[in-house]
């Protein structure tokens, strides 16, 4: 089974420090997502990645940025948290695009608040 | 840009009703999938239809394709207490390489 890890369930960060999210996944998937939950408002796309070094903004990119330095791992990263980023963070990973078969595999999510 | 919307937001039903859930979206999708996500969860998978079906089983849950209308529904039957979650749609758009999510339908089965 597929495997996609969230280094944190649950966050606590004051406005303004920088937060480091962590995804992990163990099937060598290349595509990787970040979205943001929000109640009313669903999933929403922050940024995504099709392979080591890559990225693509989504639908709300600003002030996130991402990283992905090794291909397992894609890192999200709030430079400077603030309120309005109190939210629950998932992490999805794909093999190579196939819109004809592939799903995406969901980590458990990190609930972040920030005071 | 394209969303999936979900209706009715919230769903309230008895155990053993059948429960219906649909989607609406706007432009062309190679596919459609459902999603569940119990409180507090992360998203597990339920079924993927492509544009070329028009409807898909799985156990209890049937999905039908309305490319015509751009709209899907999920029928959960024989409900039971266990089937409380949300519900999303996810589109993947022509040429867009990317699920977009509905809002979700809150779905509540009472004992």
């Amino acid at each position: 089974d597929v495997k996609v890890t969230q280094s944190s369930r649950y966050l606590v960060k004051r406005t303004g420090e920088k937060v480091f999210l962590e995804c992990v996944q163990d099937m060598d998937h290349e595509n990787m997502f970040w979205y943001r939950q929000d109640p009313g408002l669903g999933l929403r796309l922050i940024y995504f990645s099709y392979d080591v070094k890559m990225k693509e903004k989504g639908d709300i990119p600003e002030g996130y940025s991402v990283s992905r330095e090794k291909k397992e791992r894609f890192s999200l990263i709030l430079e400077s948290a603030s309120t309005n980023q109190t939210s629950m963070y998932l992490c999805a990973s794909i093999p190579l695009w196939d819109p004809s078969t592939d799903t995406q595999y969901f980590g458990p999510g990190t609930r972040l608040t920030v005071l | 840009s394209q969303q999936g919307e979900e209706d009715p937001q919230a769903l309230s039903i008895q155990e053993g009703e059948n429960a219906t859930m649909n989607c609406s979206y706007k432009t062309s999708i190679n596919n459609l999938q459902w999603y569940r996500q119990n409180s507090g969860r992360g998203l597990v998978h339920l079924i993927l239809i492509r544009s070329n079906e028009r409807e898909k089983h799985s156990g209890r849950l049937r999905v039908t394709l309305d490319t015509s209308k751009k709209s899907s529904s999920l029928l959960i039957t024989a409900s039971r207490a266990a089937d409380t979650a949300s519900y999303f749609c996810a589109t993947d758009a022509v040429g867009a390489q990317k699920l977009v999510f509905g809002q979700g339908t809150r779905l509540t089965i009472n004992p």
